[in-house]
């Protein structure tokens, strides 16, 4: 079946830092890739997203590429901010379909000043 | 645009008693709605898909009777919690996605802020 694992966290980094949070899928065919934050008392919301291999997702600074050769979808940002701390979701799903979303557990990310 | 609420945000609740949790689509028409439940430290777990004016689809695993699930309207969907437990106790998230427009883009799902439910 289909299933994201993510690196297990939490993240604690200063402000300015270069930040890498993996991820990697297991699917049959070719899904499309998400990486979804959720902030402090909010629902999550759609960072980025890649559809095929070699997309680039990139959203406030932060990128993803889909790597279909690793089965990989990392997250990086080259500098952050104490506004990005939040948790952070790697998901996959089908474009076919329901298009239900499969989500991995989460990584906790917090910058200190 | 496109914000989703959920109400309430907390309950606690005795054991054996029912409770509802509500999922609203503020600023656009929800075909579609799902319902997921998150653990402390693990990632969110699809509970069902509900389609409006439709019997919800559950996945495996998952008790019908026990999470009943209405979308009566297409901005309102239910779950409701019948003879809740302690082992019930969660963190309960719903989405809502628009109609899909193509079969070959992704339809975005929007999230509510979830809901922490605890059966003493």
């Amino acid at each position: 079946g289909n299933s994201v694992t993510q690196m297990e966290g939490p993240v604690t980094l200063s402000e300015e830092a270069f930040l890498t949070i993996n991820c990697t899928y297991t699917a049959t065919g070719y899904p499309s890739l998400f990486w979804y934050v959720q902030y402090p008392g909010e629902g999550l919301q759609l960072l980025l997203k890649a559809t095929k291999a070699d997309d680039k997702g990139s959203n406030k600074g932060f990128e993803a590429t889909y790597r279909k050769e690793t089965t990989s979808f990392h997250l990086e940002k080259g500098s952050v901010q104490v506004s990005d701390s939040a948790v952070y979701f790697c998901a996959l799903t089908r474009i076919q379909g329901a298009q239900k979303l499969v989500f991995g557990q989460g990584t906790r990310l917090t910058i200190n000043p | 645009g496109a914000v989703v609420s959920q109400h309430p945000s907390w309950v606690i609740c005795k054991s054996g008693t029912s409770v509802k949790i509500e999922c609203r689509s503020l600023d656009f028409q929800a075909t579609t709605m799902f319902w997921y439940r998150q653990f402390p430290k693990q990632s969110l777990m699809l509970m069902a898909t509900s389609n409006e004016g439709s019997k919800a689809t559950y996945e495996q695993g998952v008790e019908k009777d026990k999470f009943l699930i209405n979308h009566a309207s297409l901005t309102l969907s239910t779950l409701t919690v019948t003879s809740a437990h302690p082992e019930d106790s969660s963190f309960y998230i719903c989405s809502a996605r628009q109609l899909k427009t193509s079969g070959s883009s992704y339809n975005e799902q929007f999230f509510g802020p979830g809901t922490r439910l605890t059966v003493l």
